[in-house]
């Protein structure tokens, strides 16, 4: 089986500060790692995801993320954020072999301040 | 155009009810999923079909039961609604298998359901 843990429920930050959000999971088979954003009131959006190769991986909006198998996070990070980017994100995980079901994180919910 | 839809988009009804929710993609897809958001925003998978073939079962009450009469379609019908029920389901979509692009799921844009 496969679950997500994100580390903070909510994350406050000011407009162009960096953001890091947290993301570790648990797996006996190997996974895909995605994260997901979900503004208000409407569907998600795939950000960004880690099949293989690079550990770095970048996406949409500016975020790029870091898979680091050793200890099994994928933290999602942006250097300067934008009042735009407040929504909820979530971490999600996909296991490479058999039948296909994304296992989702809590989510974080990122507000920026002016 | 839109990826996936779905109809409604707000759905209020009292206890009891029966209610569907439907679901359609043109990405050509083969395999589509409804997902449950409960009040707290933590997503669960609740079935998965590919080929119209049921696939996943998440352990839901016999009370929801999905049906896809082609690939392109998944509705999700529930009897007997009860108050817990209230949550936003989101429809989804992707290729199955896909090792390369790593089953990529794109959303729908949800329905709240709301039971009073």
């Amino acid at each position: 089986a496969q679950s997500v843990t994100q580390l903070d429920s909510q994350v406050p930050v000011f407009e162009e500060a960096p953001v890091e959000l947290r993301c570790n999971y648990s797996s006996s088979v190997s996974v895909y790692l995605f994260w997901y954003v979900q503004y208000p009131n409407q569907g998600l959006q795939l950000l960004l995801k880690y099949l293989s190769g690079s550990t770095l991986v970048k996406g949409i909006n500016g975020f790029e993320a870091e898979f680091n198998k050793s200890q099994t996070s994928f933290h999602l990070r942006k250097p300067s954020v934008h009042i735009s980017d407040t929504a909820e994100y979530f971490c999600a995980v996909n296991r490479r072999q058999g039948a296909q079901k994304l296992v989702f994180g809590q989510g974080t919910r990122l507000t920026i301040n002016p | 155009d839109t990826a996936v839809s779905q109809t409604p988009k707000y759905l209020v009804t009292q206890m009891g009810n029966d209610k569907s929710i439907k679901c359609e993609q043109n990405l050509g897809h083969d395999t589509m999923y409804w997902y449950k958001q409960d009040s707290k925003k933590f997503l669960k998978i609740m079935f998965s079909y590919n080929n119209k073939e049921l696939i996943i079962n998440e352990t839901v009450p016999n009370r929801f039961s999905p049906k896809s009469p082609d690939k392109a379609h998944l509705n999700l019908h529930i009897n007997s609604l009860e108050l817990g029920d209230s949550a936003v389901y989101f429809c989804a979509s992707s290729h199955f298998p896909d090792r390369i692009k790593g089953d990529e799921q794109f959303f729908g844009p949800g329905t709240r359901l709301t039971v009073l």
